[in-house]
């Protein structure tokens, strides 16, 4: 049990357009989800906590402009990277958690390349 | 601000051996301390999780330890195996800290056969 899906695994985008990422819990009501950003060789730094249907906490120094989160449901959050550029090119990663909110299950990932 | 750092950045071992992965973290008051796996370009699983009032944790062949007041927490991998070629992260959470993980850089491990 506890599965997170993160959809697209990969994806390729050109400069200027926008690319949206889902992180769904496939068997368990996810009252808050988490979004990381990891770059190669380095940690996972938070990025936005989200709770199901009210507007994301974002951390210091992340645009909330450009990185849109939305927690519509109990089971689906989206991370919408805004006009990306090759700077935003990293290995997002999304959590989730329900009852036990000191338990957090993690998507695979999502590689993202803006060329 | 809390920083958690892992020792060594990279270890490469022989198979059957055992080790030891070291986290330190700056705060102490912690709610609780992770140990997670990533394998490469995938996302993190959940290898152990220690509660502040615990000093450690099994689960196989692995068992973490935390001693809270030195800001400290090791991994030990008996019997190494290939298969156990990862990078290993340990993360913290603070008191009523609506459960926001600090991870460490983690460390790179490769067991060779």
């Amino acid at each position: 049990g506890a599965v997170v899906s993160q959809h697209p695994s990969w994806v390729i985008c050109k400069s200027g357009t926008s690319v949206k990422i889902e992180c769904r819990s496939l068997d368990f009501q996810a009252t808050t989800m988490f979004w990381y950003r990891q770059f190669p060789k380095q940690s996972l730094m938070l990025m936005a906590t989200s709770n199901e249907g009210s507007k994301a906490t974002y951390e210091q120094g992340v645009e909330k402009d450009k990185f849109l989160i939305n927690h519509a449901s109990l089971t689906l959050s989206t991370l919408t990277v805004t006009s990306a550029h090759p700077e935003d090119s990293s290995f997002y990663i999304c959590s989730a958690s329900g009852d036990y909110p000191e338990i957090q299950y993690f998507g695979a990932g999502t590689r993202l390349s803006v060329l | 601000k809390q920083e958690v750092t892992q020792i060594p950045a990279a270890l490469s071992v022989p198979e059957g051996e055992n080790l030891v992965l070291n986290c330190s973290f700056t705060d102490s008051a912690i709610y609780n301390l992770q140990w997670f796996r990533q394998d490469p370009g995938k996302g993190l699983t959940s290898l152990l999780l220690i509660q502040s009032s615990q000093r450690e944790q099994t689960s196989g062949r692995l068992n973490a330890s935390l001693d809270k007041s030195s800001g400290r927490s090791t991994l030990y991998i008996a019997a190494s195996q290939p298969g156990d070629s990862a990078t290993y992260l340990c993360a913290v959470c603070p008191p009523g800290g609506g459960n926001k993980l600090t991870f460490g850089t983690g460390t790179q491990l490769k067991v060779e056969l």
